[in-house]
């Protein structure tokens, strides 16, 4: 099974601020990777698979990067709807897997 | 747009089984696989399996194995997954969510997700 953790577990930024937020698989996973946003009381909301590719109708201050077993999701100037938490997740092997989840949280 | 809607809570008891159903639209039903992904209270995503409306085959996580039984009728575009003897481990949001397949070949990104059924196991 692909572990997947994240880091920081939670991530204190300033609005306008840029946030960075990391994902790292106990396996290459060939860049199989999405990341995902949950807001209180929703479902999850896709960002990026592929780990580069944003999915329709995120906006552009979302990007992804990485490759092999470090993976990253950077927010450029965090808007007041981004405060929320992300999880990232393999594709590359069964089972799929989540990483536990970065909280980021208004300074 | 495409959608996902799932029914509602269950409450169940213990060795009980629950079935969720998760009704598609907006697409065709048949060229996209459904997964299923449960989340816990307060806690992260865990993978279920998933179904190829399609054909009906099927792929459950090893965690599920023998309790879990996802199916589809396509005269609805509908799926539903049926999990058996329950505990209370098993109280949580359960969420159907949909795979993209293109070209021949499918991959595991979720877009969209239903709104989950939150399922209770309590005596």
């Amino acid at each position: 099974e692909r572990v997947m953790t994240q880091s920081p577990a939670t991530l204190s930024v300033s609005p306008g601020e840029r946030a960075t937020l990391s994902c790292r698989a106990s396996h290459s996973i060939s860049n199989k990777l999405a990341w995902y946003q949950q807001k209180p009381g929703q479902a999850p909301r896709l960002l990026i698979y592929g780990a580069s590719t944003r999915a329709t109708g995120i906006p552009a201050r979302f990007s992804g990067g990485g490759s092999g077993t470090e993976y990253t999701l950077t927010i450029s100037s965090l808007q007041s709807e981004d405060f929320a938490i992300y999880y990232c997740q393999q594709y590359d092997n069964w089972p799929y897997t989540f990483g536990q989840g970065t909280k980021l949280e208004i300074k | 747009q495409v959608q996902l809607v799932q029914s509602g809570p269950e409450v169940k008891k213990p060795g009980a089984s629950v079935k969720v159903s998760c009704k598609a639209s907006g697409y065709s039903f048949i060229d996209h696989y459904i997964h299923w992904v449960r989340q816990a209270p307060g806690q992260g995503l865990e993978w279920m399996g998933w179904i190829d409306p399609d054909t009906g085959r099927t792929h459950y996580a090893q965690t599920f194995q023998g309790r879990v039984t996802m199916t589809r009728d396509t005269s609805v575009s509908t799926l539903h997954m049926q999990l058996s003897s329950l505990r209370s481990g098993d109280t949580a949001l359960y969420y159907c969510a949909r795979g993209f397949c293109a070209d021949g070949r499918c991959y595991a990104w979720f877009d969209p997700w239903g709104q989950g059924t939150p399922v209770t196991v309590s005596s």
